[in-house]
């Protein structure tokens, strides 16, 4: 187990679905990360949190909604969803922006759209 | 565009060998670079090599960051079934925030 901690573990849902993905960490981490992984394939960067505030967007489309209430807490909201959204989705942090501190990565929601 | 190239794609040795796994990279703003190994879920991280710690050790792994060529590499000795992952390597690039851009990966297979 890690020590960021992503629920849920697995989700199915259909194209029309409105779900969330949660993250959460508490080691006073002040960015956070959210990766998209497909199949044999390496983690693609989506989006970075700083200090709670979006700093990176990588172009992602608007069916995901980030969101950081609190440095502790990271929500990926999804809203119809393509199957080709289907993905081991991954949640990081890191000790502080601008600092050269590894990001730590949760063990993944492994996300199915039917 | 940034870019980290991984070689070999895959690697299957017997117990016991040394593996050398590869790593270059073309990127702007180089900040640092990552080794991680991931088996089913998250990847855990390895090292962090940087402009001032161009050289780390643990255990029986092993990695070297080399800024002229651009490029590093990770060393397994006395390698273990449990060494069997895919091996990822991250740039941290700055791009107002930090991002990390990933090579394809090495999946590393160990046969007793």
């Amino acid at each position: 187990d890690t020590e960021v901690t992503q629920t849920p573990k697995h989700l199915v849902m259909g194209m029309t679905n409105k779900k969330s993905l949660k993250c959460e960490q508490h080691m006073g981490h002040r960015a956070m990360y959210w990766y998209k992984q497909k199949a044999k394939k390496p983690p693609e960067l989506m989006f970075v949190y700083s200090y709670e505030k979006l700093s990176i967007n990588e172009s992602v489309p608007s069916r995901f909604s980030p969101e950081c209430p609190n440095s502790s807490l990271l929500n990926l909201h999804l809203h119809a969803l393509q199957p080709e959204d289907s993905a081991l989705y991954l949640c990081a942090s890191s000790q502080e922006p601008g600092r050269n501190q590894p990001q730590h990565f949760g063990d993944g929601t492994r996300l199915s759209i039917l | 565009e940034d870019k980290v190239v991984q070689s070999p794609l895959s690697l299957v040795v017997h117990e016991g060998d040394t593996v050398t796994l590869n790593c270059s990279y073309e990127v702007t703003n180089f900040r640092s670079l990552l080794w991680y190994k991931q088996e089913k879920k998250a990847p855990t991280f390895l090292f962090m090599l940087t402009s001032s710690g161009i050289e780390k050790k643990s255990g029986r792994l092993s990695s070297i960051l080399d800024k002229k060529e651009l490029s590093s590499i990770l060393n397994i000795t006395a390698t273990q079934t449990g060494d069997s992952a895919i091996y990822l390597c991250a740039v941290e690039v700055s791009v107002g925030a930090q991002k990390l851009v990933f090579g394809q990966g090495t999946r590393l297979t160990i046969n007793p």
